[in-house]
């Protein structure tokens, strides 16, 4: 079965730290890659995708994930983090022409970042 | 412009109750899903829809039923309500795959 990993449960950084969050997927095929993230007390909402092409994809807030297709995997970076980063990240994956509905989530990584 | 609103926020059930979830979204998405998440557990996909009167199940579809009579409402029935099932639920439309709108939540406990 498809499934999604994020190695970090709980990632604690001090501000103008570089932050990188793993995920690694288990799908062999082409798919859809996500990161969305969860502010306390928001909903979650999308920060980044890649579809196809470029495999360096950016985001919003400065946020940018890279797509290795050896690898299995889609990391997310950021060069210096902010306070106001402090959230719960989220990968996810669609397999491609898949059901609209097969979005594989992560279990999260919860980022605390220290002022 | 709402996007998706669930209602309630915070529900305590009692065990064998029944409640439905409420969901509405004023985009016009044809796709709408449920999801919950647990802590440590992510977001589990419950139920989804890819338009009116069209419904599938996701990964978690034991203990609830769906329905979508309309492209804005999506509500989610729990029937017998059991200890497993507290958890945070969140309902998202889109208008494909490029990108889920979520609603804020609902967290329902069930004691």
């Amino acid at each position: 079965a498809q499934s999604v990993s994020q190695h970090n449960h709980h990632v604690i950084l001090s501000e103008a730290a570089s932050l990188e969050l793993g995920c690694n997927y288990s799908y062999g095929g082409t798919v859809n890659l996500f990161w969305y993230v969860q502010y306390p007390g928001q909903h979650l909402q999308l920060l980044l995708k890649y579809f196809s092409g470029d495999p360096l994809v950016k985001g919003i807030k400065g946020f940018e994930a890279e797509f290795i297709k050896s690898k299995f995997s889609f990391n997310l970076r950021k060069p210096s983090v902010q306070w106001s980063d402090t959230a719960e990240y989220f990968c996810a994956v669609n397999r491609y022409g898949g059901s609209q509905g097969n979005l594989i989530f992560g279990k999260g990584t919860k980022l605390s970042v220290k002022p | 412009n709402a996007g998706v609103t669930q209602t309630p926020k915070f529900r305590i059930l009692k065990i064998g109750q029944s409640m439905t979830l409420q969901c509405t979204q004023d985009m016009n998405h044809n796709y709408m899903y449920w999801y919950r998440q647990d802590p440590g557990m992510g977001l589990k996909l419950i139920y989804y829809s890819v338009g009116a009167g069209i419904t599938d199940k996701g990964e978690v579809p034991n203990g609830y039923n769906v329905s979508r009579s309309t492209t804005e409402d999506f509500p989610l029935r729990l029937e017998l309500a059991a200890p497993s099932q507290t958890s945070v639920y969140f309902c998202a439309s889109s208008s494909g795959l490029e990108k889920l709108f979520f609603g804020s939540g609902t967290q329902l406990s069930v004691l």
